[in-house]
């Protein structure tokens, strides 16, 4: 079946623009997660939602750093005035539900700020 | 969560098998162990996970100490396609539902 999809797989922008990266997670899953990687370094969690309840924003580096998940699904990944140190990838995740099943990840976004 | 501890890089020669280590002695009882593998511009791939008893799926083999401050994860015999940085991750039942990805085994297979 179909995976986890993000768009676009690529996106440069110039510093203090606003962008949004999209995820589609699996049909089905409740849980959906958001992590950014910056070049040669680990994961970093940034959200997770489950379902209808109110997301874990936790991991949000800033206040310029934002998303929602549409009807259970479709989720939005916004970063207003972008900075250089916001260039990364961006990975979307779901899972059938919070706890410990596992993620299916998207291929990412390659965000690039110049 | 936890912490894991893994070497920073393997190496393993094709069609031969690999056993990946992790330590984890501050392991809690209701900690999973996870595996996860990134290959190169790609997400990470779930691999295999277990709480205390040795687990096998099609892609790999968990074997995990008895008192489970280790685990090991087992490819069975490597393939080129294996060549990833492989991450282990604890993960409690109560408490946070991310995952902390820690440096991981960047593991290369030689032809």
């Amino acid at each position: 079946g179909a995976g986890v999809s993000q768009s676009p797989s690529n996106k440069v922008t110039e510093k203090g623009k606003d962008v949004e990266l999209r995820c589609d997670p699996i049909s089905g899953h409740t849980a959906l997660y958001w992590y950014r990687q910056s070049l040669g370094q680990g994961l970093e969690f940034l959200i997770y939602f489950q379902g209808n309840s109110a997301p874990d924003k936790s991991g949000l580096p800033s206040d310029r750093f934002s998303a929602e998940r549409t009807g259970g699904s479709v989720s939005t990944l916004t970063i207003q005035r972008t900075q250089q140190e916001d260039s990364a990838v961006y990975l979307c995740a779901s899972s059938p539900r919070l706890g410990v099943y596992e993620q299916y990840f998207g291929p990412g976004t390659r965000l690039t700020v110049t | 969560d936890a912490k894991t501890t893994q070497p920073n890089s393997m190496e393993s020669n094709e069609e031969e098998p690999v056993h990946l280590p992790c330590n984890h002695s501050t392991i809690s009882g209701t900690d999973y162990i996870h595996w996860y593998r990134q290959l190169p511009s790609q997400g990470p791939e779930y691999v295999i996970h277990g709480l205390t008893s040795n687990v096998n799926n099609r892609m790999a083999s968990l074997a995990i100490a008895e008192d489970r401050k280790s685990s090991t994860l087992i490819l069975h015999r490597a393939t080129l396609r294996d060549a990833a940085v492989y991450y282990c991750i604890l993960r409690d039942i109560a408490g946070a539902n991310n995952l902390f990805f820690g440096t991981g085994t960047r593991l290369t297979v030689i032809p």
